[in-house]
């Protein structure tokens, strides 16, 4: 069964901190992984978008690692700011019978609350 | 560019009413893909549309459906409304499909009384 799981559910941190998020997979066939910054009443917006090939990319302070082996990424935040408060969803992509279609996993999310 | 714009952005319905949301994908995009997005369960895909056809469909019953127009602009309805379809419904387009990186909107917020 194709499935996302993220970890932790949700986290507190102070400003300027440096904070991890997890998410683990099973999807296949894996087509690219992603990860999605939702700030509250919004919709989510991309931060990176990976392929089995790569396995870091950056966005700013955002750095996320891919390990296609163990099925892990990860979402690395740096130097936490106040408006880093938002849920960050893990989304992962399976390949489909033709090369546009395909369907979306997501994760649960995480719930990221940064504190002054 | 102008982004992914979907309207109304809040709606209050009743039990037994329909609903009908509009979603505007961006410029150049074919694949507008929808989602309803709960506390519990997160976000579920809803179905997929690409000129003018549906793609690929989630988990929901027959109440929800949807159309694309020629300009790529979507529709999603609901009908018969239940209290358990309060939700964000959202709207995403991307250039060819879902395995594309997707763009989304603002989201409809739709109560149900």
């Amino acid at each position: 069964k194709n499935q996302v799981e993220q970890s932790p559910q949700s986290l507190i941190i102070l400003e300027g901190k440096n904070c991890t998020l997890q998410c683990n997979y099973t999807v296949s066939p894996f087509s690219n992984l992603r990860w999605y910054k939702q700030d509250t009443g919004r919709g989510p917006v991309s931060l990176t978008i990976m392929t089995f090939s790569e396995n870091t990319k950056s966005n700013g302070r955002y750095t996320a690692t891919l390990d296609a082996d163990t099925k892990q990424s990860s979402l690395h935040i740096t130097a936490s700011q106040l408006s880093d408060s938002a849920s960050y969803i893990c989304v992962v992509s399976a390949a489909g019978g033709s090369s546009n279609t395909g369907k979306l996993i997501f994760g649960q999310g995480t719930t990221l609350q940064v504190k002054p | 560019k102008a982004g992914v714009t979907q309207t109304p952005r809040y709606l209050i319905k009743t039990r037994g009413q329909q609903v009908t949301l509009s979603c505007s994908p961006i410029s150049g995009h074919r694949s507008v893909s929808w989602y309803q997005q709960t506390p519990g369960q997160g976000l579920q895909f809803l179905f997929e549309y690409f000129s003018e056809t549906q793609r690929n469909k989630g988990n929901f019953p027959g109440r929800f459906s949807g159309r694309q127009f020629s300009n790529s602009r979507s529709e999603m309805n609901v009908s018969t409304l239940e209290l358990g379809d309060s939700a964000l419904y959202l709207c995403a387009s991307s250039r060819a499909g879902v395995r594309y990186e997707q763009y989304f909107g603002p989201g409809t917020r739709l109560t149900v009384t």
